[in-house]
C-alpha cells in the first residue's frame, strides 16, 4: 500500500517566491496535518484538517502561510511570499481517527536562499 | 512551560546495554501515547503505542506513569541500529486529533 505522499521533496527557492507544498495522505484516513521540523524548534503542528475541513491553525506562523484541502485524496500547504526563516523540513501526516497513529510522508526539504 | 518535554539527550549506549528515558506531559487530560522513533534525515515512524498497563515489543518496553504524568521507553540490548531520535506524542481529550509531539531524545550506541 501507498504511505503518505509528499511532493517535491526538495525544494530551494529564493526570498519572495511562492512555494507550494503537496500532499497525498493514506486513501481512507480522515485526518491530515502538516507539521514543520527545523532543529531549534522541533516539530511543530501547523494546521490539521477533519474530513478536509481545518480544524485548528493555531501553529500557523503567519499570514503568509495558507493550507487547503479540496477532496479526501489531496492537500496544499502555500508559503507566499517565502522568506529565508522558513527553511524546515515540512511533512504531511496523515491517520484513521484522531486517537489514532499518525503516518508520516517523507517530507519537503524546502530551503529558501 | 512545554506541553511535552524530554532530555534531548544523547544518550551514548554501548550495544548490549540497556537504556530507559522519559516524556513527561503537562495536560493531566492526555488520553493516548506514543513513541516514535525519527532516523537522521527521514520521516517519524511509530515505534509503539502506549497502553495504560504498560506493554513490551521485542526489546522495547513502554510504559505510563499518570500520577506523575510521564511515559518512559526502555530499550534492552540495544543494537547499533537502534540509534535514532525518539519522539513522544500525547494527545489530550480537550485536542482530539491533535498530536503534541516531543522535541526528541537522542539515542546513540556504540560498538
Amino acid at each position: 500500500d501507498a504511505g503518505v505522499i509528499q511532493s517535491p521533496r526538495h525544494e530551494v527557492t529564493e526570498m519572495g517566491q511562492e512555494v507550494t507544498l503537496r500532499c497525498k495522505p493514506i486513501s481512507g484516513h480522515d485526518y491530515l496535518f502538516w507539521y514543520r521540523q527545523t532543529m531549534m524548534r522541533g516539530l511543530e503542528l501547523l494546521i490539521y484538517f477533519n474530513n478536509n475541513v481545518p480544524i485548528d491553525d493555531s501553529g500557523m506562523p503567519e499570514d503568509r502561510f495558507s493550507a487547503k484541502m479540496p477532496n479526501a485524496s489531496f492537500s496544499t500547504l502555500k508559503i507566499q511570499p517565502s522568506e529565508p526563516r522558513d527553511s524546515a523540513v515540512y511533512f504531511c501526516a496523515s491517520s484513521g481517527g484522531g486517537g489514532n497513529e499518525q503516518f508520516f510522508g517523507p517530507g519537503t526539504r524546502l530551503t529558501v536562499l | 512551560r512545554k506541553e511535552v518535554e524530554q532530555d534531548p539527550g544523547p544518550f551514548n549506549v554501548p550495544e548490549g546495554a540497556t537504556v530507559a528515558f522519559n516524556c513527561t506531559y503537562s495536560n493531566s487530560a492526555s488520553q493516548s501515547f506514543f513513541w516514535y522513533r525519527q532516523d537522521c534525515r527521514k520521516e517519524p515512524k511509530l515505534l509503539m503505542s502506549v497502553y495504560s498497563s504498560g506493554n513490551e515489543d521485542g526489546r522495547f518496553t513502554a510504559q505510563l506513569n499518570r500520577a506523575s504524568q510521564y511515559i518512559s521507553l526502555l530499550i534492552r540490548d540495544s543494537k547499533l541500529s537502534d540509534s535514532a531520535t525518539y519522539l513522544c506524542a500525547v494527545i489530550g481529550t480537550d485536542s482530539w486529533g491533535k498530536f503534541q509531539f516531543g522535541a526528541g531524545t537522542q539515542v546513540v550506541v556504540t560498538p
